[in-house]
């Protein structure tokens, strides 16, 4: 099955660093961009960065840039989201999705993971 | 950066009744745009790319249009199912890969 699994519900406290995982499986993973979104609660969807498996580029939206890091371990298959040192406007729930060429020069997030929250409080 | 504008914020829709709506570019992004629907608790659901093309296994009651700088997503006779929030999505020279700020279709 073509799917993207994503790690458990985290509750931390301000200042406490956290990496979060998105492992893929069912395709070839190294050959699709993977991005992170983040749904802040009642809130809409907000890209973050993303990541290519393949030749382990990352890009950032200028809203994230220097507040989390993307990461992936080809050999597992798996994409990361980490942060430093956390704030308590980082709850939210933070999204994985393969980006796919959907036909010759059109891209769509066709595969999402089913979320991670996050939740920092003190 | 391009910013993505969708209206209404909440859309009011009686079952079986058609729901139009809308999202406006800031500058022209031609026909890479894609649409999404969200059900509470769930990850988004992939429904139209490239403006007017529905993903696999969409049914033909999600109808995109539009191109340059103004969007249309149309869903006809409505059912419970489609009682949803709605995001449209740029990918015009991404990244940035925008989302606009989401439409709520309730029942009215």
């Amino acid at each position: 099955e073509v799917q993207l699994v994503q790690s458990g519900a985290e509750v931390k406290k301000p200042g406490e660093s956290l990496k979060i995982s998105c492992t893929g499986s069912g395709y070839s993973f190294a050959t699709y961009w993977i991005a992170w979104v983040r749904q802040m609660p009642g809130k809409g969807l907000e890209w973050m960065g993303i990541t290519y498996p393949g030749g382990s580029d990352t890009r950032y939206s200028p809203s994230f840039q220097g507040q989390v890091t993307i990461s992936v371990d080809r050999s597992i298959n798996t994409a990361y989201l980490q942060w430093s040192s956390l704030k308590a406007s980082d709850t939210a729930m933070y999204y994985c999705a393969r980006i796919a060429t959907m036909a010759p020069d059109h891209h769509a997030f066709d595969l999402w993971g089913q979320g991670t929250m996050v939740t920092v409080f003190s | 950066e391009i910013v993505m504008t969708q209206s209404p914020a909440t859309l009011s829709v009686s079952p079986g009744e058609r729901a139009t709506l809308s999202c406006r570019a800031s500058q022209s992004i031609r026909s890479k745009l894609a649409w999404y629907q969200q059900k509470p608790g769930q990850a988004p659901r992939l429904l139209v790319y490239g403006a007017s093309t529905r993903a696999t296994g969409i049914p033909a009651k999600f109808s995109g249009s539009g191109s340059g700088t103004e969007f249309t997503l149309t869903i006809s006779s409505l059912q419970s199912e489609d009682f949803a929030v709605y995001y449209c999505q740029q990918y015009n020279n991404w990244p940035p890969l925008t989302f606009g700020g989401g439409t709520k279709v309730e029942i009215k």
